[in-house]
């Protein structure tokens, strides 16, 4: 069965610092990866998703992440931070099983210091 | 603006009340979903509707009961609950159920629910 782990709840970054989120996924098969977003008062947002095409995927507001096979990795970065990043931040993963096959990570907060 | 409502954004109830949650998406999507979001938990997916039909019930308690009167509006009614289905519940909403990696999912913002 798959599965999708974040690594660390909560992440604090200051503004202009490099943001790494870390999401490490469990697949049997080739897998579907998608980063969400969620600001505070909304509901999730896609930010980017990677569909075995390129492995490096960009997505909006400047991040970006890389697939990694042999690190099972699906890690999102972005070179300098915003204050407007500030959000909560998940990582999931499906295969080509239609979206309620989607599995999501626990989430992790990213706060980002003045 | 994702282009799915949901209402209202606040609902407390005690565990005798019914009460019902909307959510309706304006984008001509086909397929729309159900997700709990509680605090330091993974989303939880509840229920799937392709077509007005439900294609996937998430083993949800009978306490909460979807209906789906056409491929726009949704609800979720609720009724007798317990203090622990307090959450976010969140509607998606996507062109289809299937084909996903042409597709995303476009999320409401959720309506906070506690149950006391």
């Amino acid at each position: 069965a798959q599965s999708v782990t974040q690594l660390g709840s909560h992440v604090s970054v200051s503004e202009g610092a490099l943001v790494l989120l870390r999401c490490n996924y469990s697949s049997s098969v080739p897998p579907y990866l998608f980063w969400y977003v969620q600001y505070p008062n909304q509901g999730l947002q896609l930010l980017l998703k990677y569909t075995s095409a390129a492995t490096l995927v960009k997505g909006i507001n400047g991040f970006e992440a890389e697939f990694k096979k042999s690190e099972t990795s699906f890690h999102l970065t972005k070179p300098s931070a915003h204050m407007s990043d500030a959000a909560e931040y998940f990582c999931a993963v499906t295969f080509r099983q239609g979206a309620q096959k989607l599995v999501f990570g626990q989430g992790t907060r990213l706060t980002i210091n003045p | 603006e994702t282009g799915v409502t949901q209402t209202p954004r606040h609902l407390v109830m005690g565990m005798t009340n019914k009460k019902s949650l909307k959510c309706e998406q304006h984008l001509g999507h086909n397929a729309m979903y159900w997700y709990k979001q509680s605090a330091k938990k993974p989303l939880e997916l509840m229920f799937v509707y392709n077509f007005k039909e439900q294609t996937e019930n998430n083993s949800v308690p009978s306490r909460f009961s979807p209906e789906c009167p056409n491929s726009s509006h949704l609800f979720l009614h609720l009724h007798t609950l317990q203090p622990e289905d307090s959450a976010l519940y969140l509607c998606a909403s996507s062109q289809d159920e299937m084909g996903l990696a042409n597709e995303k999912l476009f999320f409401g913002s959720g309506t906070q629910l506690s149950v006391l």
